[in-house]
């Protein structure tokens, strides 16, 4: 597609429910990463995938989120027995660029998780 | 661990007007690259401008400028005839070029543009 796509772009979940936000990154870029945006914060870092290969998951706040992207296209970011403090815009970018340093990072319009 | 700070969470300019927001950063290393993201009510970042370190040159993109400076840890942007579309959070980040390096972003600061 011509951008980063991310689904679904609004999602209720009750406590405890299990989640899955998917991110569709632009055709042929390499490098994927997750953020997460509490409301009227700066995105944080979750991880980076380089290709298939996860590279950097050190920003997952728990042992409750997991990533993967088992081809090297598309990306899913689980959440299991969501929180009330897993609600946030949950962010998807991607970059042409090999190096994960100097590539421009390509944005979706997020995801955005309500806990109840 | 590096920090960026936007101390101003609002800014307001009349159209046609120029306008700069602040920020502030501090990594111990000595290579790295500074960035202004626009976020629209949308919600889809773009980015602005990005300046390399390395480079004692301010980067400039149209209306789009930075004023770096490196010894002061301080990367403020300038946005010279201010339009509506302006109107959007801006986030400053930087990251080093470094093993397990993040982009990291400030708090960001909400523009409005006054027609």
């Amino acid at each position: 597609g011509a951008g980063v796509s991310q689904s679904p772009r609004y999602k209720v979940a009750k406590r405890g429910q299990d989640v899955a936000l998917r991110c569709d990154p632009i055709s042929g870029h390499v490098s994927l990463f997750w953020y997460q945006q509490a409301l009227g914060q700066g995105p944080e870092f979750l991880t980076y995938f380089q290709n298939e290969a996860q590279l950097d998951k050190s920003g997952l706040p728990s042992d409750r989120f997991f990533a993967e992207r088992p081809e090297g296209s598309v990306s899913t970011l689980k959440i299991q027995r969501t929180q009330q403090e897993d609600s946030a815009v949950y962010l998807c970018a991607s970059s042409l660029a090999l190096s994960r340093f100097t590539g421009e990072l390509f944005f979706g319009e997020g995801s955005r998780l309500t806990v109840l | 661990a590096q920090t960026v700070t936007q101390s101003q969470p609002e800014m307001s300019v009349q159209e046609a007007e120029t306008v700069t927001l602040s920020c502030t950063y501090d990594t111990s290393e000595s290579d790295y690259y500074l960035f202004w993201y626009k976020q629209p009510p949308s919600r889809q970042m773009i980015l602005v401008i990005r300046q390399e370190a390395y480079k004692q040159q301010n980067a400039t993109e149209n209306r789009f400028s930075v004023n770096f400076q490196k010894a002061a840890k301080s990367f403020s942007l300038k946005i010279s005839d201010s339009q509506l579309g302006d109107a959007a959070m801006y986030f400053c980040a930087c990251f080093y070029t470094g093993a397990n390096s993040k982009l990291t972003f400030g708090k960001g600061i909400t523009l409005s543009v006054r027609p």
